[in-house]
């Protein structure tokens, strides 16, 4: 079984500040990486999908970086807003499985 | 469209009822996927269907059978299911089974009395 950790598991920020949180995962037959954010009575939601170590993406305020080798992924909102509260999963998936998410970080933003 | 859609919203059923739920999807997504999510905790992989073939089955008990009958539909058919088994079940597709997002439905909350 794959093993996913997410860290922080809960985080209450202020308006306007940045965060981050990582993700770790096993680094053997790494596969690819998934960031979902899922709000709460909603659908998960793709955020970004990495694949090659090194890689960062973005998408707004919101971003991630990769690291294959040492087996860490982080995500990063800069300029938190109320909106921005949600759970962050991570699912890492190695060559011939599917995903398995992570318990998340639960991301409060208080105006 | 980039929805999936999934019924129903909600099921109570007994122990010796058998239900099916549904999903939908019609953006030519060729894998899908179905979870299932207890309270405070991730989502659970149950199964897996390539090209309408059932590729992974996360070693779920056979009072779940799931059912693809074409590309755009899966099915969760339900029997003799236990209290314990209630739970959001939650469905999603992707492009096809590998780095691709994976986009979910609302799911449905299943109640087993």
């Amino acid at each position: 079984i794959l093993n996913v950790e997410q860290s922080p598991q809960s985080l209450h920020v202020q308006e306007g500040d940045s965060t981050n949180f990582t993700c770790s995962f096993p680094s053997s037959n790494f596969y690819a990486l998934h960031w979902y954010r899922w709000e709460t009575a909603k659908s998960p939601e793709a955020l970004f999908v990495m694949t090659l170590n090194g890689d960062e993406k973005k998408k707004g305020r919101i971003s991630a970086t990769l690291n294959t080798k040492e087996g860490y992924s982080y995500l990063y909102i800069k300029g938190s807003q109320p909106e921005d509260s949600a759970t962050y999963l991570c699912a890492p998936h190695q060559a011939g499985t599917a995903l398995i998410f992570g318990k998340g970080t639960t991301l409060s933003v208080s105006s | 469209d980039t929805e999936v859609t999934q019924t129903p919203k909600h099921l109570v059923m007994g122990m010796t009822n058998k239900k099916s739920l549904k999903c939908e999807q019609h953006m030519g997504h060729r894998a899908m996927y179905w979870y299932k999510q207890k309270a405070k905790k991730p989502p659970e992989l149950m199964f897996v269907y390539s090209y309408e073939k059932l590729s992974i089955n996360e070693s779920v008990p056979s009072r779940f059978s799931p059912e693809c009958p074409n590309s755009s539909l899966l099915n969760l058919h339900l029997h003799a299911l236990q209290p314990e088994d209630s739970a959001l079940y939650l469905c999603a597709s992707s492009q096809e089974q590998a780095s691709y997002e994976q986009y979910f439905g609302p799911g449905t909350r299943l109640t087993v009395t």
